[in-house]
């Protein structure tokens, strides 16, 4: 069955970075593109990026250019999302989510941004 | 980017009761390729989201033959046919038709 497990919650200071992970199993990993969703305390969704595990071309939102970074590793079947010069806005739950349809999700990694 | 507006925001329901979730993107949804890339989530308290309904009116694996969705171009509507415990939560739709993929603010379910 398609699982998506992502990294553990972490805790960062105003302008450190954080990279989580999303490890896939279950399938051709390099058949799905994986998106990175984020959720605010109490707020909706937002979209930031995705990254295509194929070639690692990535797409990002206007809003994070130039502070994410989403990368893959194959042998392992792993993505990854670095997001820098953090601020304390940051503090969300990270998902990664698979494929054009959103159909599988991790199971969110807490990160809280706090001085 | 293509706003999505959903309404209600709130819905309280008596359970074996109906309910129904408007969704209305600020463009078309319909696709080059013929397709409207108009998707359902539903995400219970502390839990990711999960996929409920894709390309408008396709149910997911594994979700019951309660929810329905339809809808074209800019409107689209989520039904429960027979509200149930489980059902509680929030409800959020998104395109993907058009870059960047955008949500709804979400309308939370719960039962009076």
């Amino acid at each position: 069955q398609v699982q998506l497990v992502q990294s553990g919650a972490e805790v960062k200071k105003p302008g450190a970075s954080v990279k989580i992970s999303c490890k896939a199993s279950g399938y051709t990993f390099s058949s799905y593109y994986m998106h990175w969703v984020r959720q605010a305390p109490g707020q909706g969704l937002e979209w930031m990026g995705r990254i295509n595990p194929s070639g690692g071309s990535t797409r990002y939102a206007q809003k994070f250019q130039g502070r994410v970074t989403m990368t893959r590793d194959t042998s392992t079947s792993t993505v990854y999302m670095e997001l820098g010069s953090l601020r304390f806005e940051d503090t969300a739950v990270y998902y990664c989510a698979r494929d054009h349809r959103f159909d599988y999700w991790g199971q969110g990694t807490l990160v809280t941004v706090s001085s | 980017d293509i706003v999505m507006t959903q309404t209600p925001l709130s819905s309280p329901v008596t359970l074996g009761q109906p309910a129904s979730i408007s969704c209305r993107s600020s463009q078309s949804l319909v696709h080059s390729d013929g397709n409207t890339y108009l998707t359902w989530l539903h995400q219970r308290p502390g839990q990711p989201p999960r996929l409920l309904i894709y390309k408008i009116s396709n149910r997911f694996s594994g979700v019951p033959d309660r929810f329905s969705g339809s809808g074209a171009g800019t409107d689209f509507t989520l039904k429960i046919s027979r509200v149930e415990a489980e059902d509680v939560g929030i409800y959020y739709c998104m395109q993907t038709t058009q870059f960047p993929p955008t949500f709804g603010q979400g309308t939370r379910v719960e039962i009076k």
